[in-house]
């Protein structure tokens, strides 16, 4: 059973348009993050949610809207993509939002913007 | 400047060999993570730890908190152990070291 998961793995679109990467965890955590690894395999932290509350934001553009419906679930809603925004986007969870816990990484989501 | 280093950058090694990876922070922490980021891109965590030193399998992860300064061993490097390790830190912020890209050779 996949503890972290992800969807879509891969995602091709054309700058402007609005893309959603979903991110789902089985193993009970109450802290998701969305991380994005640049081309140069640098990994920079976006959000964490916390029990569905907002707990990190560190300094990404407002196009990023992350959505938590329950504590299992955080989506990542990107608006009007640009080329900048290619990456691979990783999505993780840890037991609680202590940064001092183990983190549970999905297997990414490679977004490629034409 | 980074508030995480990592040194190497690249490292090449002959199967067997022991193998040192070097993080230096210049934040406070509550805590020092190792990933390792396999060729195909899935990220695992294989340390987390705030003093001392840990232990799973080939794999030692030590931390000197008065130094700033954790290394990651791997003993009898095997080829299957090729891949990128990150170290990061975490305290009142997330940072991220660029990585060291590890490849052993048979």
């Amino acid at each position: 059973d996949t503890a972290v998961s992800q969807t879509p793995k891969y995602l091709v679109t054309q700058m402007g348009n609005d893309k959603s990467i979903k991110c789902e965890q089985n193993l009970g955590h109450d802290t998701m993050y969305w991380y994005k690894q640049d081309s140069k395999k640098f990994l920079k932290i976006m959000f964490s949610y916390n029990n569905k509350e907002l707990i990190i934001n560190e300094t990404v553009p407002n196009r990023f809207s992350p959505k938590s419906p329950d504590k299992a679930h955080l989506n990542l809603h990107i608006n009007s993509l640009e080329l900048g925004d290619s990456a691979v986007y990783f999505c993780a969870s840890s037991p609680t939002s202590g940064r001092g816990n183990e983190q549970f990484f999905g297997p990414g989501t490679r977004l490629t913007v034409l | 400047k980074n508030e995480v280093e990592q040194s190497p950058q690249n490292l090449t090694a002959q199967e067997g060999e022991f193998i040192t990876i070097n993080c230096s922070y210049s934040v406070g922490i509550s805590a020092l993570h190792w990933l390792q980021q396999h060729p195909g891109g899935g990220i695992v965590s294989l340390f987390m730890l705030s003093s001392g030193k840990k232990k799973h399998g080939r794999l030692i992860a030590t931390i000197n908190i008065q130094e700033k300064h954790s290394s990651l061993h791997i003993t009898a490097s095997h080829p299957r152990d090729s891949a990128v390790y990150i170290c990061a830190a975490t305290g009142n912020q997330f940072y991220f070291g660029t990585g060291t890209s590890l490849t052993v050779i048979p």
